[in-house]
């Protein structure tokens, strides 16, 4: 199966206070690639990171980083010190890689972050 | 750089007719996705053009169509609406490769009643 879990549906905050949100991914495939996208209310799903199965190392950017370990199929999340501006919904998703593959992106089904001031 | 633009921002229809959602790709990008996103879940994946071929497709029956144009363009066609189509579409541009971050644009919101 290709599937990706996002078990935390809501998750609220208070501002400054970090926060992480979990991903769990299945796929038969052994190149993949794995993306963290923003959904803010206006709708418009904002790209915010890509790694691909054979990256292991963590990435940091800013206050977001990502933890991407395969041997749990996990690439979770984490914002530091976070603001209300990062209240949105948050989605995590992949792109399994075969022969006559197309991109599409297979969703979880999202975590919405509130932070509150 | 001129990122993903769809029209219209929102649609009301009735059951039973037709409807028309366009989307201009980001410049630099010859692939377009579509995808329907039902209130409170994933988008989840329709189709997927490239040289104005359909090449990838959903769990979504014949009356979800579409049409990419020679400038990349593409339009999404819903025949027969049914209460079940009301969702924010989004429209999704990126280069041909496996694994090409996709950009989106703001989405079109259709409400069939």
């Amino acid at each position: 199966a290709q599937k990706v879990t996002q078990a935390q549906t809501e998750i609220s905050v208070v501002e400054k206070e970090d926060v992480t949100l979990d991903c769990v991914y299945e796929t038969r495939d052994t190149t993949y690639y794995l993306f963290w996208y923003k959904q803010p209310p206006s709708g418009e799903l904002v790209f915010l990171i890509r790694r691909n199965s054979f990256d292991e190392q963590n990435e940091i950017s800013g206050r977001y980083s990502w933890n991407f370990q395969k041997s749990t199929s996990s690439f979770n999340f984490t914002i530091t010190a976070s603001q209300v501006v990062d209240s949105a919904v948050y989605f995590c998703a992949l792109i399994p890689f075969s022969k006559g593959a197309t991109n599409k992106l297979i969703f979880g089904t999202g975590t919405l972050l509130a932070v509150q001031p | 750089e001129t990122g993903v633009t769809q029209s219209p921002t929102h649609l009301i229809k009735t059951r039973g007719q037709q409807v028309t959602l366009r989307c201009s790709s980001q410049s630099g990008h010859n692939t377009v996705s579509w995808y329907q996103q039902a209130l409170g879940q994933g988008p989840q994946f329709i189709f997927q053009y490239y040289r104005e071929e359909e090449n990838g497709r959903g769990n979504f029956p014949p009356r979800f169509s579409g049409l990419q144009f020679p400038n990349y363009s593409s339009e999404l066609n819903v025949n027969a609406l049914e209460l079940d189509d009301s969702a924010l579409y989004l429209c999704a541009s990126s280069g041909r490769d496996v694994g090409s971050p996709l950009h989106f644009g703001n989405g079109t919101r259709l409400t069939v009643t």
